[in-house]
């Protein structure tokens, strides 16, 4: 099966900073990588996705990158802010539904204020 | 609209009892997922439901874990006995049709499971 390995697992910055989270994938067939934030207490919310024919995808302070060569793809959250802080999960899938999604370790952000 | 709802938020069990969780789906979406996570770890498919018929059970213990969707709308998902690892926040998720990539995929609050 799949395996998604996600880093770093915490991270903080200032509030305004930017912030960067990385994932690697290994099945070269996986086409969709969502990405999820969940605050505590709370079920994982989808933020933003990218499918494989697609570089990179941006929607307001948040994009995400995708280098299929590489098998990776990355996570980043421009002008932080507090409500920002939360855990976030990348995630992998293949084929035509969303079968099963195989999700990242997560990575604790905390923004400063 | 409402999200995905599921009961209990908590439940705490002595080890070799049952257990029981409860979902409802958002109004309208045909495919309904089990998750289970860990601490400190990403959501694992349990098993995934389109319309009454569970077409990936391949991750579910069946020795203990069962599930049922009837009528195709709210899902339940049992253990039978429990065991201590298997505490962990029990998440069900639902999206609209078939989970076609590209579709949301809403996830409830989850119920955390202590055994104890």
């Amino acid at each position: 099966g799949e395996n998604v390995e996600q880093h770093p697992s915490t991270l903080s910055v200032q509030e305004g900073d930017s912030a960067v989270i990385k994932c690697t994938y290994s099945d070269s067939a996986s086409n969709y990588f969502p990405w999820y934030k969940q605050e505590l207490g709370k079920g994982p919310q989808l933020i933003i996705d990218i499918r494989s024919n697609v570089g990179e995808k941006k929607d307001q302070r948040i994009a995400v990158t995708l280098n299929k060569t590489a098998k990776h793809f990355s996570l980043h959250i421009t002008e932080t802010q507090p409500e920002d802080s939360a855990v976030y999960f990348c995630a992998a899938n293949r084929g035509s539904t969303l079968g099963r999604l195989y999700f990242g370790r997560g990575t604790q952000l905390t923004v400063w204020p | 609209e409402a999200g995905v709802v599921q009961s209990p938020r908590y439940k705490i069990i002595e080890k070799k009892q049952p257990v029981a969780f409860w979902c409802n789906p958002i109004s309208g979406h045909n495919t309904l997922y089990w998750y289970r996570q860990n601490l400190g770890q990403g959501p694992e498919l349990l098993i995934r439901y389109e319309n009454e018929e569970a077409v990936d059970d391949s991750q579910l213990p069946k020795d203990r874990f069962s599930a049922e969707r009837l009528k195709g709308v709210d899902s339940t998902l049992k253990i039978q006995p429990a065991e201590l690892g298997d505490s962990a926040v029990y998440l069900c998720a639902s999206s609209l049709d078939r989970g076609v990539i590209g579709e949301k995929l809403f996830f409830g609050s989850g119920t955390q499971l202590s055994v104890l």
